[in-house]
């Protein structure tokens, strides 16, 4: 099965706000509210930050958050800082038998 | 703080074994599932396997059945992968990986993950 559709790249200044889409298919993100999020800052591992789809993990900020329409998913950054430069990847359970599947993550770039 | 210590990862050779280990500590081990995700170089995230908490209930990936056994051993805290048959595309940094919610496997979320341990296939 193929990974989820995320854009390679996206970027923004201090303070704006960014929207990283991940779209997948009637299999997955369409048929079950059980979307992660997870932000990988350069080598380290990567850090849950939403799950199902719009709930916030204790300790995340609330700039983050999460949505879905259809068979895409959306993660919004509000108030962007440096800290947040890092790839993120969503994930999605799947009917399939492969269970769970990964978009192929964006790396967000705070200019 | 909850804790994973992946280890025993290392360079071997096309067709050769590895065995991983995850060393849990801070929470109770036994009631929650756990997962293998591996990340290769400069690529995106792969779920490789699950273990129910009991570990009577193992899940795989397409790419790696047959080839890999997950197992744990609760009393002593720890998650393994046994790896056969390594194949190049198997090189990735593998992170032992915790579910948030009891019992089976749920798939839908991963709260701890451990540092990684890096596995190198090549001749």
């Amino acid at each position: 099965q193929s990974a989820l559709t995320q854009p390679p790249s996206v970027s923004g200044s201090p303070g704006q706000s960014v929207t990283i889409s991940c779209t997948g298919t009637s299999s997955d993100v369409g048929s079950y509210n059980r979307v992660s999020w997870y932000q990988q800052p350069p080598g380290t591992a990567p850090k849950l930050i939403i799950y199902a789809v719009t709930n916030r993990p204790s300790g995340v900020p609330d700039r983050f958050s999460g949505s879905k329409s259809g068979n895409t998913a959306s993660l919004t950054i509000s108030g962007l800082q440096a800290e947040d430069e890092a790839d993120y990847y969503c994930s999605s359970y799947t009917s399939s038998n492969t269970y769970v599947i990964f978009g192929g993550g964006t790396k967000l770039t705070v200019l | 703080e909850v804790q994973l210590l992946e280890s025993g990862g290392g360079l071997v050779q096309p067709g050769g074994s590895l065995r991983l280990s995850c060393a849990a500590s801070r929470f109770t081990f036994s009631a929650f599932a756990m997962n293998w995700v591996r990340q290769a170089p400069g690529k995106g995230l792969e779920w490789v396997s699950a273990i129910s908490g009991s570990g009577s209930s193992p899940y795989y990936a397409e790419s790696v059945t047959g080839r890999f056994t997950i197992s744990r051993d609760n009393s002593k805290n720890t998650l393994y992968l046994q790896m056969d048959s390594l194949r190049v595309e198997d090189t990735a940094v593998y992170y032992c990986v915790k579910e948030p919610k009891r019992g089976l496997p749920n798939f839908d979320a991963f709260d701890i993950w451990g540092q990684g341990t890096m596995v190198t296939v090549s001749s």
